[in-house]
């Protein structure tokens, strides 16, 4: 079956240094959904990639859909500490009906 | 509001009793999931509806239950069957049965076997 794979799976920053994660999927993906959960708490949608080799910003946030649609990113400018969490992608299989999460990657910021 | 309310927020079971969770959501959504997660670990599908009175058996369907009687509505019952039930269990919606929109997660709820 699909598969979608996260790397690293944790990371610790220090405030003020950039952060980015890696998702890599087993198979081309329709479009790729990015979801933070913060420590203690549910998972929260942030974005969606639909084309091949888009790149989407929300404030220090960049989003990127790789060319093939079978990898994205999420790059962090300048952490601070509320960007504490772990940070999952998400690729729906084919029929649509449910996405598979990646494992997860846990960032941490030291203040 | 329009939300994804889960009851209770942590729940205490004894070895050999079944207990529900409650899932209940005013979007509108058509699709609903339940996900279970363990310390550290990624997100894995239970069971999921795409429609009411219809459900499909996700990967680790085994030692639960659900049902869809009202679109609203998508309670999940751990089983005695179910030997490791300790875990966060979280409740999702979707709007539109193949579309690509983001899911809404409830609060999930804490389930702890005593």
């Amino acid at each position: 079956g699909q598969q979608v794979m996260q790397i690293p799976q944790y990371q610790h920053v220090q405030e003020g240094e950039d952060f980015t994660t890696y998702c890599n999927s087993s198979t081309t993906l329709s479009n790729i959904q990015w979801y933070k959960q913060r420590p203690g708490g549910h998972p929260v949608f942030l974005i969606q990639l639909v084309k091949s080799g888009e790149v989407k910003k929300q404030k220090r946030l960049t989003f990127q859909f790789g060319e093939a649609k079978k990898n994205s990113s999420l790059h962090i400018t300048a952490t601070q500490t509320t960007d504490v969490g772990t940070y999952f992608c998400a690729g729906p299989e084919t029929s649509g009906s449910r996405l598979t999460f990646g494992e997860g990657t846990q960032l941490t910021v030291n203040p | 509001d329009g939300g994804i309310t889960q009851s209770p927020k942590y729940l205490f079971r004894k070895e050999g009793q079944n207990v529900t969770l409650s899932c209940e959501q005013n979007l509108n959504h058509d699709a609903m999931y339940w996900y279970r997660q363990d310390p550290g670990q990624g997100l894995r599908l239970i069971y999921y509806s795409q429609i009411v009175n219809d459900f499909q058996k996700g990967d680790i369907a085994e030692g639960y239950s659900v049902s869809r009687e009202k679109k609203e509505s998508f309670p999940l019952t751990v089983t005695s069957a179910q030997k490791n039930p300790t875990a966060f269990y979280l409740c999702a919606s979707r709007n539109g049965v193949s579309g690509i929109y983001g899911y809404t997660f409830g609060s999930g709820t804490r389930l702890t076997v005593v």
